[in-house]
């Protein structure tokens, strides 16, 4: 089974709409990490964004906010006013403290049009 | 620019053949972490090494294996080679081992092709 889902392959948008990327996540730990990480075209990996899961306080950061629901574990990521600088590969992945081990979504490839 | 380093940048080779991948981590940083990300199976953890010690395996093949020097550097060797090796196997870094805790930095990727 999937530890992270992001069921959404492919998305795209024009410039300046609104746009959320879902993930769900599956873990029988109490303490877990998520993370969503960016793979432009250039290929390299930029850290986003970690929430830890005793912490559901949404968070946003300029353009964007990430919403974490344990109720239904997903830890969705928004990007407010899309711009085609954002058009990249966006990972979610899940860290399980117990074993330390790493686990990423499929990813969404995000096409933002002028 | 993340502060780690993985050379080569590309890599051809034949099946059956043998190769190494190096990776530095960021400076300060402890952990390194390896990954192979293809087409068909995404980004795939392989191994984390934490301080010289191997601390977590994910889907690693018996052919591949890696190590952390004293200078914090790691190695990842592939052996034995076959087309489906063929991928970007990145590297990243973090400060501690904690738990899964940490941000992993990751480097620019080695891209492996294999003919």
């Amino acid at each position: 089974a999937q530890k992270v889902t992001q069921a959404q392959t492919e998305i795209s948008v024009v410039e300046k709409e609104d746009v959320t990327l879902d993930c769900v996540y599956e873990t029988r730990d109490t303490t877990y990490y998520l993370f969503w990480y960016k793979q432009p075209p250039s290929g390299e990996l930029v850290f986003l964004i970690r929430r830890n899961s005793f912490d559901e306080q949404n968070e946003i950061s300029g353009r964007y906010s990430w919403n974490f629901q344990k109720s239904t574990s997903s830890f969705n990521f928004t990007i407010t006013a899309s711009q085609v600088v954002d058009s990249a590969v966006y990972f979610c992945a899940l860290s399980e403290a117990r074993f330390n081990k790493f686990y990423f979504g499929s990813g969404t490839k995000l096409n933002v049009k002028p | 620019d993340s502060g780690v380093t993985q050379t080569p940048k590309h890599l051809i080779t034949a099946t059956g053949q043998r190769v190494t991948l190096r990776c530095s981590p960021r400076s300060g940083d402890l952990s390194v972490y390896w990954y192979q990300q293809s087409l068909d199976q995404g980004l795939q953890f392989l191994i984390q090494y934490y301080n010289g010690e191997e601390r977590a395996k994910g889907n690693i093949l018996e052919r591949f294996s890696a190590q952390q020097f004293p200078d914090l550097h790691s190695e990842l060797n592939l052996s034995s080679l076959e087309l489906g090796d063929s991928a970007l196997y990145f590297c990243a870094s973090s400060v501690r081992v904690a738990g899964g805790a940490d941000e992993q930095y990751f480097g620019p990727g080695t891209r492996l092709t294999v003919t």
